[in-house]
Order: C-alpha cells, then sequence, then structure tokens
C-alpha cells in the first residue's frame, strides 16, 4: 500500500522554464511534508519542507504548495537549471511531536532540466 | 551546519567478513538513522535510535547489527552478509519525534 505517491516517474523541462513536480499521499495523518534531491550514488539532500498548517512554502527558486483537502503536494523550481537535474522524492510523517520519526518517501521523480 | 558524515565512502566485502560502517553529526540531533537504497528506488527504513536507544527495528535481518555509542556516533555492523544486500546505506540525523532529517553521503556496499 504505497502512502506517497509520485506518478511520474520522470520529466523534462528547458532551462528557464519551471518545473512542477508533483505528490499526492493518502494518510490523513501525515503533517508535515519534505522534498529531498538525490544525484546519483549520494546521500538525499533535503531541499524544502511544509507543515499542514500552511499551503504554500517558499526559498528562493522553490516552492512547495500544500493541498490537505486534495492531499496532494506539488514542488515548483523557477527558473530551472541544469544543475536542477536529479531525482526528487517527496517524503511525508505524521510530523513533529507526532510520536514517529518514520518518513514515508514516495518513489522519486527523474527531472531533467537541458540547456 | 546541517553535515552527516559517513565512512566509509565504499566498501566490498565477502560473505564471511565482518565490516563496520560509521556516521557521525556534530549538530546535536538526537535521533540518529539506517536506512538502505537500492537502485531507482526510495530510502528504506532499516532502524531508529532516539536518545541513544534503539526505538524502531524494522524487522532487519540479524547479520546488519546497530549500535549508537554516543549521541553524535552511529554505527552499523556487518557479518555474513548476502550478495542481496549490495546497496547504498545511508546515515541520517534529526530532531527527535519526528523532523527533517538530514542525510549523510552514504556507503556504496558491495557484498561479493
Amino acid at each position: 500500500d504505497q502512502q506517497v505517491k509520485q506518478n511520474s516517474p520522470s520529466l523534462s523541462v528547458q532551462e528557464g522554464r519551471i518545473s512542477i513536480l508533483n505528490c499526492d499521499y493518502t494518510n490523513s495523518m501525515f503533517d508535515y511534508f519534505l522534498w529531498y534531491k538525490k544525484y546519483p550514488a549520494e546521500g538525499p539532500t533535503f531541499l524544502i519542507s511544509i507543515s499542514s498548517i500552511k499551503d504554500k512554502n517558499e526559498d528562493g527558486r522553490f516552492t512547495v504548495f500544500l493541498n490537505k483537502s486534495a492531499k496532494h503536494l506539488s514542488l515548483h523550481i523557477v527558473p530551472s537549471q541544469p544543475g536542477d537535474s536529479a531525482v526528487y522524492f517527496c517524503a511525508a510523517s505524521p510530523g513533529v511531536g507526532g510520536g514517529s520519526e518514520k518518513l514515508v518517501f514516495g518513489k522519486g521523480t527523474k527531472l531533467t532540466v537541458n540547456p | 551546519d546541517t553535515e552527516v558524515t559517513q565512512t566509509p565512502k565504499h566498501l566490498v566485502m565477502g560473505m564471511t567478513n565482518k565490516k563496520s560502517l560509521k556516521c557521525e553529526q556534530h549538530m546535536g540531533h538526537r535521533a540518529m538513522y539506517w536506512y538502505k537504497q537500492k537502485a531507482k528506488k526510495p530510502p528504506e527504513l532499516m532502524f531508529v535510535y532516539s536518545y541513544e536507544k534503539l526505538s524502531i527495528n524494522e524487522s532487519v535481518p540479524s547479520r546488519f547489527s546497530p549500535e549508537c555509542p554516543n549521541s553524535s556516533l552511529l554505527n552499523l555492523h556487518l557479518h555474513a552478509l548476502q550478495p542481496e544486500d549490495s546497496a547504498l546505506y545511508l546515515c541520517a540525523s534529526s530532531l527527535p519525534g519526528g523532523d527533517t532529517q538530514y542525510f549523510g553521503p552514504g556507503t556504496r556496499l558491495t557484498v561479493l
């Protein structure tokens, strides 16, 4: 039972354009969501997070949007750069103080930004 | 500073060998994690230590033995591994109770 789903295994965009990566979840107890970026043979790098009390969080070129009613979140990268090419994982947890240190990961979306 | 370090970067071992993976963080985090990641898959949780005590063991075979000597260090002792245990082993740390986890670069393990 996949509680966090990233339905697009890959995405290709042109440099300078917007990249939109999507993530859906099924567990209504999830309360804290994170995006990680991963290059091959390296550990995931934390990018940005959002808690359920917000619907948007922005950090430089990266913005995460959360739609709780739809159980959907998305990561926007504007403008996209070739160095953004990596696998992006969406992850969810019951949140701080939720008693769980278990992050549930999606399967990842491979982003390719073409020069 | 959000750095988690792991050694070695690469490890090749035979099925009868005993080896250890090491992880260190100096962020004052009191929760530390071991994950296993196979190619094209998400990280898979193995163990969680909270305040130096093992709090989660995801039914990992006993050939993997974690150890948390102090709040900054986490080891994973390996013995009698199988070729299917070859993977990237990731360490992470966070504040306890559920929070952003920061990952190390991983150890690429190959079991022959």
